[in-house]
């Protein structure tokens, strides 16, 4: 079946540190990948997507490549800020008809001033 | 515009107690979904509801009933509340299911069951 791996947490940045979340996947077919992003207290909001091998999604400063050949979606930033403070989650989509969407487990991102 | 709006926020059960949790979207979106959230286990899919007048399990619907009530709401019954449903639940939407379309999140409802 399908599954996401991330990299465990918590991660710890100071502020301006460049960052990477690792992010593997197992699918069936070729899935369309997402990066959601929850700040405290609030529910998820997506933050990018890629829908085929070699698409770049991008959104405030965050950037991911589907890699096929690899089967992963990092998540990268440059220079991270205070209020980059959440959880972030990794998911696929194998699409067909079967509403399932596959979170990763999550990787808590704290970063300090 | 207010989303996904989830009530109650929080909400403390006893063991067999029973309960509903609301759900409603003003964004006219076709598929509904709740999930629950436990540390270390992500998120997983307990029902969802691909069009308004159908619904259909997730990966974890023991314990859980829906009801699609109209096509801006869908809410949650725990019939009998146990231990191990206490997690915090999301419910969510997206405009036609699942295929690069994005979901939209409620904020949050935390259970604790005793």
């Amino acid at each position: 079946g399908d599954s996401v791996t991330q990299m465990e947490g918590p991660v710890t940045l100071s502020e301006e540190a460049f960052l990477t979340i690792n992010c593997t996947y197992t699918a069936t077919g070729y899935p369309s990948l997402f990066w959601y992003v929850q700040y405290p207290g609030e529910g998820l909001q997506l933050l990018l997507k890629a829908t085929k091998a070699d698409d770049k999604g991008s959104n405030k400063g965050f950037e991911a490549t589907y890699r096929k050949e690899t089967t992963s979606f990092h998540l990268e930033k440059g220079s991270v800020q205070v209020s980059d403070s959440a959880v972030y989650f990794c998911a696929l989509n194998s699409g067909g008809s079967n509403y399932k969407l596959t979170f990763g487990k999550g990787t808590l991102l704290t970063v300090n001033p | 515009n207010a989303g996904v709006t989830q009530t109650p926020k929080f909400q403390v059960l006893k063991t067999g107690q029973s309960m509903t949790l609301q759900c409603a979207q003003d964004m006219n979106h076709n598929s509904m979904y709740w999930y629950r959230q436990d540390p270390g286990m992500g998120l997983r899919l307990i029902y969802y509801s691909a069009s308004e007048g159908t619904t259909d399990k997730g990966e974890v619907p023991n314990g859980y009933n829906v009801s699609r009530l109209n096509k801006r709401e869908f809410s949650l019954r725990l019939e009998s509340a146990a231990p191990s449903q206490t997690s915090v639940y999301f419910c969510a939407s997206s405009s036609q299911g699942w295929d690069n379309e994005k979901l939209f999140f409620g904020s949050g409802t935390q259970l604790s069951v005793l």
